[in-house]
């Protein structure tokens, strides 16, 4: 299976700033997943990040509030710009090896 | 309606008990199903695939029924290391998408 790592592991901003997540694979893999899971809630996919390419987003998120950045085949960044409160949340990213695996997550709390 | 529902209990289970619960999906055309344990404050990871024959792996047996669209999980012989949110997982197309269930929380008391 695939190790994930993610930084930072934890922040509190400030809102209207904008944070950014790094994820590093141990493997190269085509595809990588960034998501969100609320507290108390399941996971929701914002986007898919392919190499090469624009990320696809899913309904409800847009590029302009979470631009992500797939330079190689090893390596994501989501962004998550003009935070507000509603912005906590846990955010993970995620790769597919047959199924996927995650990294430990981003807790980002916004005040 | 949400894509893949399960209850979200908890279900409290006496330590050496079994316990059993379901999930169901609506995608008549989902490919792959999986179940997820998630710990508090950690990432969810990889419990097991549920095969159309259903499949056991130690303690753990998972069956999917595709007539009436839903899976389940069974835990014989609870650990208190069973204490968990467990994740329904479906992948409903084949380049990678999958659509989670919120999770149902087990806990297993001495």
């Amino acid at each position: 299976s695939a190790v994930i790592s993610q930084k930072p592991s934890r922040d509190i901003c400030q809102r209207g700033t904008s944070l950014t997540i790094q994820c590093q694979v141990d493997s190269q893999v085509t595809m990588m997943f960034w998501y969100r899971q609320q507290p108390g809630q399941s996971l929701t996919l914002i986007a898919t990040a392919n190499q090469g390419s624009e990320a696809t987003y899913e309904s409800g998120f847009v590029i302009d509030k979470f631009p992500i950045s797939r330079p190689n085949l090893t390596f994501s960044t989501l962004t998550v710009s003009n935070m507000s409160p509603e912005d906590s949340s846990i955010y993970l990213c995620s790769v597919d090896q047959e199924t996927q695996y995650f990294g430990p997550g981003t807790r980002l709390l916004v005040l | 309606r949400k894509e893949v529902e399960q209850d979200p209990g908890p279900f409290n289970v006496p330590e050496g008990a079994t316990v059993a619960f379901n999930c169901t999906y609506s995608n008549s055309a989902s490919q792959s199903f999986f179940w997820y344990r998630q710990d508090c404050r950690k990432e969810p990871k990889l419990l097991m695939s549920v095969y159309s024959s259903g499949n056991e792996d130690g303690r753990f047996t998972a069956q999917l029924n595709r007539a009436s669209q839903y899976i389940s999980l069974l835990i014989r012989d609870s650990k208190l290391s069973d204490s968990a949110t467990y994740l329904c997982v479906v992948r409903t197309d084949s380049w990678g998408k999958l659509q989670f269930g919120a999770g149902t929380q087990v806990v297993v008391t001495p």
